[in-house]
């Protein structure tokens, strides 16, 4: 049984680009989440996804926006970056739309930052 | 405002001796909590969980106890091993969006041989 796996691990942009992470969920997961987490805080929820369809966001504003596939792998766009947008961000898939009371498996984070 | 907070950024421990890892939060709608712990260059694993209608959870080495009156959890882990260090986070889910799970800011954990 795979993990779930986020590529790139690092990346480094500069401010006003955009930038695409990527996210395959583990085997049998229809839902995937997206957290920030920058340096010294806690993971912050972004938004989840589940069927292909956005299913709960947080305090993030439009420029953050995703995507979710036929196989359930799942892509966070961040549009316009800046500064504060240097972190780590997170995956986590689980099995069905329970919310957060599902247990979620995180994958190892993409590092961006913003130049 | 994340509504979980962990004030304690670090604790060192000697091996064979008890952790204690505390987390306190504002929202008394909070009805589940979880605690996570996070190697470097991992995601964060799901170690415990406890449910508001109970005040303890034990689970092997791993002891959740929860004082709803006060708003506070703590987690113990006994005895203490140098593999169990780690950045530990304490989680809820926010009843008012059960798919965003408010975290702590962490307490990274140092168990000494």
């Amino acid at each position: 049984e795979t993990g779930v796996t986020q590529s790139p691990t690092h990346l480094i942009k500069t401010r006003g680009q955009q930038v695409t992470l990527r996210c395959s969920s583990q085997s049998g997961h229809n839902t995937v989440s997206w957290y920030q987490q920058a340096l010294g805080q806690g993971p912050q929820f972004i938004f989840q996804y589940y069927r292909e369809e956005e299913n709960g966001r947080g305090n993030f504003p439009p420029r953050f926006s995703g995507l979710q596939f036929p196989n359930y792998s799942s892509e966070l766009n961040v549009n316009a970056l800046e500064l504060d947008d240097s972190a780590l961000y997170l995956c986590a898939s689980s099995a069905s739309t329970g919310g957060a009371y599902n247990e979620q498996f995180f994958g190892p984070g993409t590092r961006l930052t913003v130049l | 405002d994340q509504q979980v907070k962990q004030n304690s950024p670090s604790l060192s421990v000697q091996e064979g001796r008890i952790s204690i890892l505390n987390c306190d939060y504002t929202n008394s709608m909070f009805d589940y909590f979880l605690w996570y712990k996070k190697y470097p260059a991992e995601g964060p694993t799901f170690l415990i969980s406890i449910s508001s209608i109970k005040d303890k959870n034990e689970d092997g080495r791993f002891t959740v106890f929860l004082n709803k009156s006060a708003k506070h959890l703590s987690l113990h882990i006994v005895p203490s091993q140098p593999g169990d260090s780690a950045v530990y986070f304490c989680a809820a889910p926010n009843p008012s969006n059960n798919n965003d799970m408010r975290f702590g800011a962490g307490t990274r954990l140092t168990v000494k041989p």
